[in-house]
């Protein structure tokens, strides 16, 4: 069956610094990749979508690279600041989307 | 317009009883789908239409839900002779099929507690 692994755990980072978030899936070939942020309560809302013949795609503090042969998207959000803290979900797409589990990303000051 | 919509917000009701859920896409929209999510989880595919028909429904989806788009306007989704297992945020999302990057809107999501 078709599998989304993201780190379950939580991301903790300095305010300033990267994160990286890793989207991991098997038993799939997606034609291209969503990224969301989830914030408590809330609708997850669409950031940034990657097709497979990209490699990267940025916006603004965001990068998303999409590697097929690894079956890997990371995700990047340089000069991190609070406000970002959020979850962070991937999911592919298949008319509907399919969801990995989402990363807690906390950036503390 | 200013998104998708979802009424109620929270509802708490007893076991074995039935709920109903509406979403409102956003209007231009011909594509609205459902989706459950609990704790820790991401959200989990239902349901989804494209303009009024029906296109495909997850496995997961016990008889006791159903959902319509009368319309291919607003949605609704029930459950009936709801279960404790059902607790969960239930998700509403829209998109155009011509438009953008394929990305979904959601909706705030209706928090549904079973006692």
């Amino acid at each position: 069956s078709q599998k989304i692994e993201q780190n379950s755990e939580a991301l903790n980072i300095q305010e300033g610094k990267t994160a990286t978030l890793t989207c991991n899936y098997t038993n799939y070939s997606p034609a291209y990749l969503q990224w969301y942020r989830q914030d408590p309560g809330r609708g997850p809302v669409f950031l940034l979508l990657i097709r497979e013949n990209e490699k990267e795609k940025r916006k603004e503090r965001l990068k998303v690279t999409f590697d097929t042969t690894l079956k890997q998207s990371l995700f990047h959000i340089t000069a991190s600041q609070p406000a970002d803290s959020a979850t962070y979900l991937c999911a592919l797409e298949d008319d509907k989307l399919i969801f990995g589990t989402g990363t807690r990303l906390q950036v503390f000051p | 317009d200013t998104g998708v919509s979802q009424d109620p917000r929270h509802k708490i009701t007893k076991r074995g009883q039935n709920v109903t859920f509406r979403c409102d896409p956003i209007s231009e929209h011909n594509r609205l789908y459902w989706y459950r999510q609990t704790l820790g989880q991401g959200p989990e595919f239902l349901t989804y239409f494209q303009n009024e028909a029906q296109l495909e429904k997850s496995r997961l989806l016990s008889d006791r839900f159903s959902a319509e788009r009368p319309k291919g306007s607003f949605s609704t989704l029930e459950i009936q002779r709801t279960e404790q297992g059902d607790s969960a945020m239930y998700l509403c999302a829209s998109s155009s099929q011509l438009a953008g990057d394929g990305e979904q809107f959601f909706g705030p999501g209706t928090r549904l507690t079973v006692l």
